[in-house]
């Protein structure tokens, strides 16, 4: 089954410099790639998704970059506010068939003020 | 539009106990799954349903269900608690079922069994 590494588990910037947390999948069919944000207490919240039909995808501060040849795909956020402290979670899936989404194990991102 | 509601929010439950949660979907959506999310395993699939038919399950015991009513509300039901159960329980949903529909997620209901 498709298996999902996400690096830095934790991650610490300073406020204004940017972040770029980084996932690596292992199954080639995989064309669905999702950003969930989890803040203390709350369910996750998605912030960014891509296909593999693009390569980059940008939503203001954020943006999600993805190599389909290397199977990884990131995310950057600059001009990191406080309140982007939160734990960042990727996710995989296919875009058809049944295969529910697989998540990386999180990263714990701080902005110290 | 309202969210994803979970109910309850906090439960504490014994051992050999049983236990039921309730999730109701963004209105118009079809399409539930749960998640299960501890510190050492993170987000773990639990099952998908949609149109009241479980349409995938994760790699978890029997004692771990769900069901889907007529209106998308669905719950799911754990029985026989043993203590690695206590977690936060997600639900999410989607407008269809299948891989690459966007899931939002509800603000979880988090187990402690004791």
């Amino acid at each position: 089954g498709e298996n999902v590494e996400q690096h830095p588990s934790t991650l610490s910037v300073q406020e204004g410099d940017s972040a770029v947390i980084k996932c690596t999948y292992s199954d080639s069919a995989s064309n669905y790639f999702p950003w969930y944000k989890q803040e203390l207490g709350k369910g996750p919240q998605l912030i960014i998704d891509i296909r593999s039909n693009v390569g980059e995808k940008k939503d203001q501060r954020i943006a999600v970059t993805l190599n389909k040849t290397a199977k990884h795909f990131s995310l950057h956020i600059t001009e990191t506010q406080p309140e982007d402290s939160a734990v960042y979670f990727c996710a995989v899936s296919r875009n058809s068939g049944n295969t529910p989404l697989v998540f990386g194990k999180g990263t714990r991102l701080s902005v110290i003020a | 539009k309202a969210g994803v509601t979970q109910t309850p929010r906090y439960l504490i439950k014994t051992r050999g106990q049983q236990v039921t949660l309730s999730c109701s979907p963004i209105s118009g959506h079809r399409s539930v799954s749960w998640y299960q999310q501890t510190p050492g395993q993170g987000l773990q699939f639990l099952f998908e349903y949609f149109s009241e038919t479980q349409r995938n399950k994760g790699n978890f015991p029997g004692r771990f269900s769900g069901r889907q009513f007529s209106n998308s509300r669905s719950e799911m039901n754990v029985s026989t608690l043993e203590l690695g159960d206590s977690a936060l329980y997600l639900c999410a949903s989607s407008l269809a079922t299948g891989a690459g529909n966007t899931i939002y997620f509800g603000e979880g209901s988090w187990l402690t069994v004791v």
